[in-house]
């Protein structure tokens, strides 16, 4: 069964340096997606991506954030200066159409 | 905006019982989806199901069924027959139907833990 992937699985960095998260989403979807989960808390949406450019985002996307689809597979999310409250798991999610959206494992990001 | 609650920060459930998770939603849309996704120890999030707003049947998945009432704002989720892998948190979503990349936004989630 297709599924969406993530790397690295875990990922530590020095505050202000740039971290770039990788996923590869299922391969006919056209609908992509960052989500953060601080530790302990709910899962936020950060950004939608549809047709090569960014649909909706949140009021955590900031500058700091940005997301590209380089090839036909790969979707990344680069934070270019990471802060400690940078520090959560981020999920890929992506998605065919309407409904479901199929989540990837995670990338445990931690800023020190 | 939407928001979505859940009450219950955690429960506990024998294994083989039945525990009920409750979720309730604010929003003023009628096209609408209602998930939920559980995340196990390994932080993974897996779809358990998925309900249609516009569907008056509650949605079910072996032992998982939904109890979905939308005049309420209200989408509970029925584990019966509890497995030990059943241990995790459970998350409640809300998807407004918008044509295209519709995002999903979550409760704080419910910690569900299956004692042997």
């Amino acid at each position: 069964e297709p599924e969406v992937t993530q790397t690295p699985s875990h990922q530590v960095t020095q505050m202000g340096q740039e971290v770039i998260l990788r996923c590869v989403p299922i391969s006919n979807h056209l609908y992509f997606y960052w989500y953060r989960q601080i530790l302990g808390q709910k899962v936020e949406f950060l950004v939608s991506f549809y047709n090569n450019e960014i649909s909706e985002k949140s009021e955590i996307f900031d500058d700091q954030f940005s997301v590209e689809r380089p090839d036909g597979s790969n979707f990344t999310l680069k934070i270019r200066s990471t802060k400690l409250e940078d520090s959560a798991m981020y999920f890929c999610a992506s998605k065919l159409a309407a409904e479901t959206q199929y989540f990837g494992p995670g990338t445990r990001l931690l800023v020190l | 905006a939407q928001t979505v609650t859940q009450s219950q920060p955690e429960m506990s459930v024998q294994e083989a019982e039945t525990v009920t998770l409750s979720c309730t939603y604010d929003t003023s849309e009628s096209n609408y989806y209602l998930f939920w996704y559980k995340q196990p120890p390994s932080r993974q999030m897996i779809l358990v199901i998925r309900q249609e707003a516009y569907k008056q049947q509650n949605a079910t998945e072996n032992r998982f069924s939904v109890n979905f009432q939308k005049a309420a704002k209200s989408f509970s989720l029925k584990i019966s027959d509890s497995q030990l892998g059943d241990t995790a948190m459970y998350f409640c979503a809300f998807m407004k139907l918008q044509g295209g990349s519709e995002k999903l936004v979550f409760g704080k989630g419910t910690k569900l833990t299956v004692n042997p």
